[in-house]
């Protein structure tokens, strides 16, 4: 089945620098993936997704980019704020089966 | 767009009782919705599928007669977990998917405690 693992755990910036969070994952027929904000004590947040025929999508302050080839995904946030500060899921899904998630990434923005 | 609330956000139980927690979108048809359990500084763990009109799919491991799972409606779903014990507390957060698509809108979850 399909397994997801995300880098970092934690990450620490500094009020307007860039924040990149990296997920693989290892079903080839997986063709959405999606980044989730949750806030302490919320559910999650869906920011910004993409699909495999997709290589980088952009929303203001957010992107995200895709190798199919390689199986990589990643999510930028420049110019962070300290209402960045959640944790992030990453997540693959496919046609017929289940979406799965990674571990998360406790994003720490610092002013 | 694409809002789903859940009802309560919180609920303390005493060990033994039964608690319903709702799940709607408010403003989208959802043929497919989710519950998932969180433990604290954990990511989501689905406990199972639910379609509208039929019976839930339960992931490995969670107890379908435990957890029960109702879908009478496009917009509602409910989890009733029954007979509750402590080990049961946690964090449940129920998502809802609109119609075909890819995308999942989650709730804001539940806290629930059994004491």
């Amino acid at each position: 089945g399909e397994n997801v693992e995300q880098h970092p755990s934690t990450l620490s910036v500094q009020e307007g620098d860039s924040a990149v969070i990296k997920c693989t994952y290892s079903d080839s027929a997986s063709n959405y993936f999606p980044w989730y904000k949750q806030e302490l004590g919320k559910g999650p947040q869906l920011i910004i997704d993409i699909r495999s025929n997709v290589g980088e999508k952009k929303d203001q302050r957010i992107a995200v980019t895709l190798n199919k080839t390689a199986k990589h995904f990643s999510l930028h946030i420049t110019e962070t704020q300290p209402e960045d500060s959640a944790v992030y899921f990453c997540a693959a899904s496919g046609t017929g089966f289940k979406t799965i998630f990674g571990a998360g990434t406790r994003l720490f923005v610092k002013a | 767009g694409a809002v789903v609330s859940q009802h309560p956000s919180r609920v303390i139980c005493k060990s033994g009782t039964s608690v319903k927690i709702e799940c709607r979108s408010l403003d989208f048809q959802a043929t497919t919705m989710f519950w998932y359990r969180q433990f604290p500084k954990q990511s989501l763990m689905l406990m199972a599928t639910s379609n509208e009109g039929s019976k839930a799919t339960y992931e490995q491991g969670v107890e379908k007669d435990k957890f029960l799972i109702n879908h009478a409606s496009l917009t509602l779903s409910t989890l009733t977990v029954t007979s509750a014990h402590p080990e049961d507390s946690s964090f449940y957060i129920c998502s809802a998917r609109p119609g075909r698509r890819d995308e999942q809108y989650f709730g804001p979850g539940t806290r629930l405690t059994v004491t």
